[in-house]
């Protein structure tokens, strides 16, 4: 059973970059033909798509966030990672790392526990 | 981008009642619909995928359908652990979005 895990600071300044990896454990990055996902939460609303890479290594990203967002993977480690540069009060969410169901592309079956970033000086 | 409509915002129910949460996609996605249920502080569970597909391990009571850009989830009969947070997610297109969701509440 795949099981996902983000790490990162809880704390941004603003201006800044916002770092955050997902370790991958029970299943490979570059196996099963999955799209690994970061979705946010900001608070009091609700679930933006923040964008994917792929078991092959492609990348799409949601054109609201796409000047600032880079996603990457890290195969050594079975971990992927977020950057979001020049952050804002309005980063601070809750930042969710997820795969999508076998066979269902963009259905996200599994979940991380979610790491709650907060922007502020 | 594709406008994802919930309704409604909250509802008010007791255990054992038929709830049915609706959503309206902004243009067609086909059938590339999934639902989610989130309680406060954890993340989102995914409860029907592809309209109508429940996900495994979710109970029997949870359902869902379409028609045209509408989507339906029902649960049969409410349990207490059915109050929370629902949410719909198309991904039929880029960016895939999601529903601003739907609070089950205790009435």
């Amino acid at each position: 059973q795949v099981q996902l895990l983000e790490s990162g600071p809880g704390l941004v300044k603003p201006s800044q970059n916002l770092s955050l990896t997902c370790t991958v454990s029970g299943g490979s990055l570059s196996r099963g033909g999955f799209y690994w996902t970061w979705i946010r939460q900001r608070p009091g609303r609700g679930l933006e798509w923040i964008g994917y890479i792929s078991y092959s290594g492609s990348t799409y990203y949601n054109p609201s966030l796409k000047s600032r967002v880079i996603i990457s993977e890290d195969l050594s480690n079975n971990q992927f990672s977020l950057i979001l540069s020049s952050v804002t009060a309005a980063d601070t969410a809750v930042y969710y790392c997820a795969k999508d169901k076998t066979f269902a592309t963009g259905a996200f079956d599994i979940w991380g526990q979610g790491t709650m970033v907060t922007v502020s000086s | 981008d594709i406008q994802m409509t919930q309704s409604p915002s909250t509802l008010s129910a007791s255990v054992g009642d038929r709830v049915t949460i609706t959503c309206r996609a902004s243009q067609t996605i086909s059938s590339w619909l999934a639902w989610y249920q989130q309680k406060p502080g954890t993340a989102p569970k995914l409860l029907i995928y592809k309209a109508s597909s429940l996900q495994s391990g979710v109970p029997l009571r949870f359902s869902g359908s379409e028609s045209g850009t509408e989507f339906t989830l029902t649960i049969s009969s409410l349990q207490p652990d059915d109050f929370a947070n629902y949410y719909c997610q198309q991904y039929h297109s880029y960016p895939w979005t999601f529903g601003q969701g739907t609070k089950v509440e205790t009435k």
